[in-house]
């Protein structure tokens, strides 16, 4: 059965102080992992989707890399707005459009 | 451009009501999720339609559970009779046809059934 783990759960960081997010799967062959943004009382915001091992994809202060079985999110001299819930999902080979979803790491930025 | 459309955005009513949840995907878009989420549970699919033909709902908890496609642009999600273990935020979203393309979500019904 396929399985997304994000660890940790929750960070806590001030401005400016860089750090990674990580997210560890199994699955029967990858198609893509997928990273969102989850802001309180909205839906997931699309972030990236990674495809293969060694690539990696950036936006702002986000930077995404993945492995054979995981992957991280790091978050680059973050800033206040960068608070919210970041979600990993996994999508398998043999499971057109689905995604599994992990639980997610809270990450709050204090200036 | 607009995103996918959820209403009602609140929905709070008593056990044993039928509840109707609506969803207009984004234009153009093939595909169309259904998703739940709840703090011990975490995101939780429950249906998926294809070209507004449904393609798998194994996720679906139970027959009280129901979600149609009529066309492309519109879908629902219903449960009749409610109960209070459906409480949860309930999201749907859609993406262009293809199975690697990144889904784009509403913002949610959050439901309470008392």
């Amino acid at each position: 059965e396929d399985q997304v783990t994000q660890s940790p759960e929750a960070l806590r960081l001030q401005e400016g102080e860089s750090s990674s997010l990580n997210c560890s799967y199994t699955v029967s062959g990858l198609r893509g992992l997928f990273w969102y943004r989850q802001d309180p009382g909205k839906g997931p915001e699309f972030l990236f989707t990674l495809y293969s091992a060694g690539e990696e994809k950036e936006k702002e202060r986000l930077k995404a890399t993945l492995t054979k079985k995981e992957s991280f999110l790091h978050i680059t001299a973050p800033k206040p707005e960068d608070s919210a819930t970041y979600l990993c999902a996994v999508q398998a080979a043999d499971s057109w459009g689905k995604l599994q979803f992990g639980a997610g790491t809270q990450v709050v930025v204090t200036p | 451009d607009a995103g996918v459309i959820q209403s009602p955005r609140h929905e709070v009513t008593e056990m044993g009501q039928e509840v109707t949840l609506r969803c207009k995907p984004i234009s153009g878009h093939n595909s169309l999720f259904w998703y739940r989420q709840t703090m011990m549970r975490g995101l939780e699919l429950l249906i998926y339609f294809n070209n507004n033909v449904p393609i798998d709902d194994s996720g679906m908890p139970e027959d009280r559970f129901s979600a149609k496609m009529p066309n492309a642009s519109f879908s629902t999600l219903k449960i009749q009779p409610s109960e209070p273990r459906d409480s949860a935020v309930y999201f749907c979203a859609s993406s262009r046809q293809g199975g690697n393309q990144p889904q784009h979500f509403g913002d949610g019904t959050r439901l309470s059934i008392l």
